[in-house]
This record gives C-alpha cells, structure tokens and sequence, in this order.
C-alpha cells in the first residue's frame, strides 16, 4: 500500500472550514484513500473514502486532485469536539488491514 | 446500542498472569479485528477473522490468542503477560464487500492493558 504524507499538527478556529492536507504520490490506480480519526481515549472512527471523484457526507467533504497524488479532508464547520487525530490511509483493498501513519493532529480552538 | 462493545475497559495485572479481553459486535459483520495501540500511538493490525475463520495474523507473539466462537464475538487470550504488552487494544469489525468497502471498520473504545 502506499505511504501516506500529513502535517503533524494544525489548528483551526470553532466555526470555521478545516482542510487537512495528505499527500500519497506513489497511489496505485486501484488504491482508495480512506481518512479516519480519533478522538482523545476512543477508539478511531471512519469518516470517509474515495478513489477518484470527489466524495462528501454528513461528516466531511474528500477532494482528490485528478492525479491522485494528493487529497484534502474538509471538515466545513469544525467544532471542538472535531479536535483529534486525523488519519490519511491508502489502502488496496487488504480486507481490514490498515496501516495507520502518526496522522495530523487538529486543534479546534474557540 | 454500541455497536462494537469490548470488556473491559481498563485492566492492570501482573507480569506472568493470563488475561482476556472480549468482544461484541452487533453489526452483522463477517470480519472483525484485533488492533493494538503502543505508547507511542501508533495503530497496527494484531489479527483478522473472517466468519469465525482466521484471515491475518501478523508478527504477534504465540502468547496472545484470538478465539472466536460465533461471527460476532472475536475474544483476545494473552498467557504469560510482560511489561511490553501494556498498550490499548483496540477491536473492530466491517462488512464483507466490493474492494473499496470493506476498510470501512468500526472500532470499540478499546481496553487499556496495563502490565505492573
């Protein structure tokens, strides 16, 4: 599976758009991108995938640039309860293995 | 409802004693998991079962064992425990499905082992 790249940290102010950046530049055609998190004492909590179109939810919007080299998780209105570890991981369809990095950490700050 | 459920939540013992940690999922799930969390946080697979059946076991000592009675239960068996288990384990499950679908986990909020 491919190594995933993210910043170590970010902050973002209550209220406003998060935009975590990931870069996966050895992505293989039939590799997803999938993004969880985890908040502080729980354990780590889907939130969205793709593969090339662009995706959104009820919890997040994925864009992935039309070389799939790189993607962007946006939370549009973050919240406090949004601070945790964000997880950008590519996977192959390994039936469950995933291959979690040491994510971004984001700070919602009121 | 919780839809993946692991008991308990905490657990302190000693070194040498056997330990188990057990999960529910009431999900309908046909695969379920075994992660482990270090000190450090970082995240890796220990066991997969799909349908009762073994499907991943990586680099994990013999010590630890993973029974699973039924499809919705996947209980974790530690023998012998030492100081470097202490971490967070963590289970999960997720559907069988189209590639692309089935890395979609649902974890529990984890048990944290910790070895005196």
């Amino acid at each position: 599976d491919a190594k995933t790249t993210q910043p170590t940290s970010m902050d973002c102010a209550e209220g406003r758009a998060a935009n975590l950046p990931c870069n996966h530049s050895t992505i293989s055609g039939n590799e997803y991108v999938y993004w969880y998190r985890q908040i502080h004492s729980q354990g780590p909590q889907y939130i969205i995938h793709g593969l090339k179109n662009n995706e959104t939810n009820e919890m997040a919007s994925l864009i992935i640039t039309e070389d799939r080299k790189s993607s962007t998780l946006i939370l549009p209105h973050a919240t406090l309860r949004d601070t945790a570890v964000y997880y950008c991981i590519v996977v192959r369809g390994s039936q469950g293995n995933l291959i979690f990095g040491k994510g971004t950490k984001l700070s919602v700050k009121p | 409802d919780t839809a993946v459920s692991q008991t308990p939540k905490y657990l302190v013992t000693q070194m040498g004693n056997d330990k188990s940690i057990k999960c529910e999922q009431n999900l309908g799930h046909d695969t379920m998991y075994w992660y482990k969390q270090d000190s450090k946080k970082f995240l890796k697979i220990m066991f997969s079962y799909n349908n009762k059946e073994l499907i991943i076991n990586e680099t994990v000592p013999n010590r630890f064992s993973p029974k699973s009675p039924d499809k919705a239960h996947l209980n974790l068996h530690i023998n012998s425990l030492e100081l470097g288990d202490s971490a967070v384990y963590f289970c999960a499950s997720s559907p069988v499905g189209e590639q692309g679908t089935r890395e979609k986990l649902f974890f529990g909020s984890g048990t944290q082992l910790s070895v005196l």
